[in-house]
């Protein structure tokens, strides 16, 4: 049961350039969102989050875009920078109403190319 | 960033052996959660601990988990008898639910070996 996908398992992008990352999930009574970096053997990093009410949220360098109704949110990082390489996972939540525990999707790999 | 510790980082240990995990989150916040991660997938939930009680368990904990706080600080996870299959990084989070914004902080994790 993946509630929470990510269909591309990597991503390359020139250093400068604009950073997409997608993530579609299934259950539409998830409150919040989230996206965390990860790097080997470390634990995820938090990154950004938005909440169901909102269509976007901006945090320096980073953008977060969320459609209810295609049930997906992208996560914007411009400009890319080559420390931005990682594994960027979605996640999802029920919220505060619930024990809020995070479901995540399978992560993408993102390269930035000097 | 709130800081969330973990104890060991690394751990391995032979089929059928007890390991205990350890969390030391900053005190006064109520809500814990241990994750998961076997090489090459993605993070699972595990379990989920308020106010000193499990809230909530994933199929994955079964009877071989626990957790528990044992003196009003750290935050353990026991696996009782150990299986090749639970090798994966297991990683401690808590949670911050604060004017509508939910994020949850993850500590470094320890890289669990079961030969």
């Amino acid at each position: 049961d993946q509630q929470v996908k990510q269909n591309s398992p990597s991503l390359s992008v020139q250093e400068g350039r604009i950073s997409i990352l997608n993530c579609d999930y299934t259950n539409s009574m998830f409150d919040y969102f989230l996206w965390y970096k990860k790097y080997p053997a470390e634990g995820p990093t938090f990154l950004i989050s938005i909440s169901s009410i909102k269509d976007k949220n901006e945090d320096g360098r980073f953008t977060v875009f969320l459609n209810k109704s295609a049930k997906h949110l992208s996560l914007h990082i411009v400009p890319s920078q080559p420390g931005d390489s990682a594994v960027y996972f979605c996640a999802a939540s029920f919220g505060s109403s619930n024990t809020g525990k995070l479901i995540f999707g399978q992560g993408t790999t993102l390269q930035v190319k000097p | 960033e709130p800081e969330v510790t973990q104890t060991p980082s690394h751990q391995v240990t032979q089929m059928g052996q007890e390991v205990i995990l350890r969390c030391v989150p900053i005190s006064n916040h109520l809500y814990f959660y241990w994750y998961r991660q076997i090489l090459g997938q993605k993070v699972e939930f595990l379990v989920s601990f308020y106010n000193n009680e499990i809230s909530e368990k994933s199929e994955i904990f079964d009877d071989q988990f626990s957790v528990e706080r044992p003196d009003g600080s750290n935050f353990t996870l026991k696996i009782r008898s150990t299986k090749l299959e639970d090798s994966a990084m297991y990683f401690c989070a808590r949670r911050i639910s604060n004017r509508g914004r939910e994020t949850q902080y993850f500590g470094p994790g320890t890289r669990l070996l079961v030969l």
